[in-house]
């Protein structure tokens, strides 16, 4: 199994930005994904899932400006940020769910967003 | 939401000796309980999930307990490379949460 993230950059308050997580090693349809993030020197936080399906969740501070979605030809994991804050800056990682679910059994080595002027 | 609290913060520990980590959730996750280990500069990995189940390649030293909102990770005889962060994360009900960790340093 791999996860590679991208997207990652400096920007400024305001902006968007989308994480790209390419999977591989593993049947990508079949699997609920999920982003957790983790600013710097700071705990794990949860952001969204998505299942194999396509239904999405969110944490309920980031509904609205955060988008996750996922192509099944392309093996890949998406994660469309807007209205960006300050507060966003952090390591983004895209895990893999043991099945259909949140145990995440899978982590990318991750991304960094920086948002800042 | 459902909250989790870790405790302690931080855990000074020899190595040999046994650790006993703990978490509370704010209301009951039966059994949906996962624990991860983060080491400096990597990537968080999963050890236990379900509260009492290791995941592949964990050794036994690891064990976990609990249910509803009390969960105990255990490690039996500490190594010196189980140094590390360790979370907890219930998938009962959405939104998901994270403890806010457990550091276990070296006494």
């Amino acid at each position: 199994v791999q996860l590679l993230e991208s997207g990652g950059d400096l920007v400024q308050p305001g902006g968007s930005l989308r994480l790209s997580c390419a999977a591989s090693g593993f049947t990508f349809s079949n699997f609920a994904m999920s982003w957790v993030r983790q600013a710097p020197g700071k705990g794990l936080e949860w952001v969204s899932f998505i299942d194999s399906g396509g239904n999405t969740y969110y944490a309920d501070s980031l509904k609205g400006r955060f988008t996750i979605s996922r192509d099944n030809y392309k093996n890949t994991l998406y994660l469309q940020l807007n209205s960006l804050r300050a507060e966003d800056t952090a390591v983004y990682y895209c895990v893999k769910g043991a099945g259909p679910n949140s145990i995440y059994d899978y982590w990318g080595q991750g991304t960094l967003l920086t948002v800042s002027s | 939401e459902i909250v989790l609290t870790q405790s302690p913060a931080t855990l000074s520990l020899s190595p040999g000796e046994r650790a006993t980590l703990s978490c509370r959730a704010s209301q009951s996750v039966s059994t949906y309980l996962a624990w991860y280990q983060q080491k400096p500069g990597q990537v968080p990995r999963l050890l236990m999930y379900d509260a009492s189940n290791r995941a592949t390649g964990i050794p036994p030293r690891f064990s976990g307990s609990g249910s509803g909102t009390d969960f105990t990770l255990t490690i039996s005889s500490l190594e010196p490379e189980d140094f590390a962060v360790y979370y907890c994360q219930q998938r009962r009900d959405w939104p998901i949460t994270f403890g806010q960790g457990t550091r276990l340093e070296i006494k």
